[in-house]
């Protein structure tokens, strides 16, 4: 069965850092794409971040270049979110989902997701 | 950017009802458009890919159909199971979701 587990969220203060995770197990984590989502609070998905299999190409959407970098190490079938300068609009669920180049790049996979709320 | 716009907002219809979703796009996007349901408090699941194929294990009453810039998602005939938001996705350049699309029962 594939799992995809979110960890790490938890508040932090305007300014502040933060790394989320996601543990995959249930199927060859090297073979995929992986993408972040995020949800604030009563809004709807926003697209994040995704990485290449063997993490040569990143991509992020324009609110977060140069404060979020997306990582992951396939030996330990992790990936990850690295959030510096953190921001009030920040604060979301974030969610890790795969994605598959083969199916139009959509996500069949999601986990439960991590609540990142920035507040002073 | 690609601006996704899916119309109506929301929308409150009847068990049996045909439900249509429109999701257009601020340019072409081929047919690089995913439907996603997400119930309340839950994770994002993965209706339609490529506009138009159906999902494994997603009813068949669920349908997609477009290319270009206009999409639609089709209930062919409303369950109670379905209340829920839908969102369209482009994955042609910089994802980008539509609003969302409440579905509510009658």
């Amino acid at each position: 069965e594939v799992q995809l587990v979110e960890s790490g969220g938890g508040m932090v203060q305007p300014g502040g850092s933060l790394r989320v995770s996601c543990a995959a197990s249930g199927f060859t984590f090297s073979n995929y794409w992986m993408t972040w989502v995020r949800q604030a609070p009563g809004k709807g998905l926003e697209w994040v971040a995704n990485i290449r299999q063997d993490g040569s190409q990143k991509h992020y959407v324009d609110s977060v270049k140069g404060r979020f970098t997306i990582s992951r190490d396939n030996a330990k079938y992790s990936l990850y979110l690295q959030m510096n300068s953190l921001r009030a609009e920040d604060t979301a669920v974030y969610y890790c989902a795969t994605s598959e180049q083969s199916s139009s790049w959509s996500s069949q996979h999601w986990g439960q997701g991590t609540l990142v709320t920035v507040s002073s | 950017d690609i601006q996704m716009t899916q119309s109506p907002s929301s929308l409150s219809a009847s068990v049996g009802d045909r439900v249509t979703i429109t999701c257009r796009a601020s340019e072409s996007i081929s047919s690089y458009l995913n439907w996603y349901q997400q119930k309340a408090g839950k994770a994002p699941k993965l209706l339609i890919y490529a506009a138009s194929s159906l999902q494994s294990e997603v009813p068949s009453r669920f349908s997609g159909s477009g290319s270009g810039t206009d999409f639609t998602l089709t209930i062919s005939s409303l369950q109670p199971e379905d209340l829920a938001t839908y969102y369209c996705q482009q994955t042609y350049r910089i994802w980008t979701f539509g609003q969302g699309t409440k579905v509510q029962i009658k």
